[in-house]
């Protein structure tokens, strides 16, 4: 089945410990981006990917790195994760072409101590 | 800078319909986007529109004012299911969604 999932569905994480969220698409979709989904602040976009082998920072990047190794994986990593960062994570891909249209995984949900 | 707004929450009846206003603030304009988004689940698209007017998908409706920085979703026959969160965002000059913080639609029987 075609689609975006990610991995883990949910983890709760003690603060300074290192995190890889997992987020593979099997659509061949060249654009991978990561957003945070917090109560009352909406959908923030923390680092995308407009190909393979490029990234970029969005909104809120500090804490965060991605890498882009090809096509299909882009991994989020939290280096020494900080209660803050507790959040609901959701990967997005879409494809270069109009309308841009992002479609979106299931979702991590993270929870630092 | 960039900004965007819509309500917080909607309550409707069930068969009513809802109207969900959006208005935004960017420099680069690329089209508005809205998704629709049950609880403890992902996003899911609904509809873009880039061009002024009415774009109309179903039982929902979207409307674009470029000049007037504004959109809406029109919800109409409103059912159960339709409970969820609508997200408004545009599609910023260098290609980058911005979201606003969604609208919390309830549908009452």
């Amino acid at each position: 089945i075609a689609g975006i999932t990610q991995a883990p569905t949910s983890q709760i994480l003690a603060a300074g410990r290192r995190m890889t969220l997992r987020c593979t698409q099997d659509m061949r979709h060249n654009a991978m981006y990561w957003y945070r989904q917090d109560l009352g602040l909406g959908l923030r976009l923390i680092h995308y990917s407009n190909t393979a082998g490029t990234t970029g920072k969005g909104e809120v990047p500090d804490g965060y790195s991605v890498s882009r190794a090809n096509t299909d994986d882009f991994p989020l990593t939290l280096a020494s994760a900080v209660p803050s960062q507790t959040s609901v994570y959701f990967c997005a891909s879409s494809d270069a072409g109009e309308p841009d249209t992002q479609y979106f995984g299931p979702g991590t949900r993270l929870t630092v101590l | 800078g960039q900004n965007i707004d819509q309500p917080t929450e909607m309550t409707a009846t069930e068969g009513a319909i809802v109207q969900i206003n959006c208005t935004y603030q960017t420099s680069g304009f690329n089209g508005l986007f809205w998704y629709q988004q049950h609880a403890g689940e992902a996003p899911t698209f609904l509809s873009y529109n880039v061009l002024d007017g009415l774009e109309e998908k179903g039982r929902f409706s979207s409307f674009l004012s470029r000049s007037k920085g504004y959109s809406y979703l029109l919800l109409k026959e409103l059912q159960m299911k339709d409970s969820a969160s609508y997200l408004c965002a545009f599609l910023s000059g260098d290609y980058k969604l911005s979201f606003g913080a969604g609208t919390t639609v309830t549908v009452r029987a």
